[in-house]
């Protein structure tokens, strides 16, 4: 079935250490995005990729580093530098226009 | 920058209508809307483009003031289904760069 994939869907991260949310699309979109959610604040533009071997930073991008060597995949590593990363964070993917379809979300906690 | 999104939430009995608003202080080249249940990801109700047009999804339609830059949700004969936190997205023009979420609207539909 086509779709968006996130994993791992609950993460606990220690004070200090990188992890990398995994997010996994078959639709055959050009775009891919990630965003954060957190409580009353609606959704925040990490970074965006249009095309294989690009992307851009988004509203909030400091603490995070992202690649896309293939069209299929997005992973996002959320770094040290990242002082409040308790969130929900989404990823998403669309063809041009923005319209974004978004995979079920993975939870990640600072222990 | 953020749009604003009106009321912060909605509380209505199975039958009635609700309103949600979201308007922005720059040009809206589109506006998108989603509704998210808790803990799941958000999903895509309709997009808006240009042009004053109206468009329905069920029993839910919505509409785009270009000059105003606004955009309204329309949810006629409320069902138990419909409730959950609304989103509007709006897409300044610049491609697949993403789209800038409002806060979120609550609606909580009681029998």
């Amino acid at each position: 079935d086509g779709g968006i994939t996130q994993s791992p869907k609950y993460l606990f991260r220690k004070e200090g250490q990188n992890v990398t949310l995994s997010c996994e699309q078959n639709l055959n979109h050009d775009a891919m995005y990630w965003y954060r959610q957190d409580p009353g604040q609606g959704l925040r533009l990490i970074y965006y990729s249009q095309i294989v071997n690009d992307f851009q930073k988004g509203d909030i991008a400091e603490g995070y580093s992202v690649s896309r060597e293939k069209k299929e995949s997005f992973p996002l590593t959320v770094t040290s530098a990242q002082k409040n990363p308790t969130a929900f964070y989404l990823c998403g993917s669309g063809y041009s226009g923005n319209t974004i379809y978004f995979g079920e979300g993975s939870w990640l906690t600072v222990v | 920058q953020q749009p604003v999104q009106s009321p912060q939430a909605v509380i209505l009995r199975e039958g009635e209508d609700a309103v949600i608003n979201c308007s922005s202080s720059k040009a809206l080249y589109s506006v998108h809307w989603y509704r998210q249940k808790h803990g799941e990801a958000p999903v895509f109700l309709m997009i808006l483009l240009k042009g004053g047009e109206q468009k329905g999804h069920e029993k839910i339609s919505a509409s785009f003031n270009e000059k105003k830059q606004q955009s309204s949700l329309y949810l006629t004969a409320s069902q138990l289904s419909y409730s959950g936190t609304y989103f509007c997205g709006k897409d300044g023009g610049g491609g697949a760069d993403g789209l800038t979420f409002g806060k979120g609207t609550h609606l909580i539909i009681q029998p």
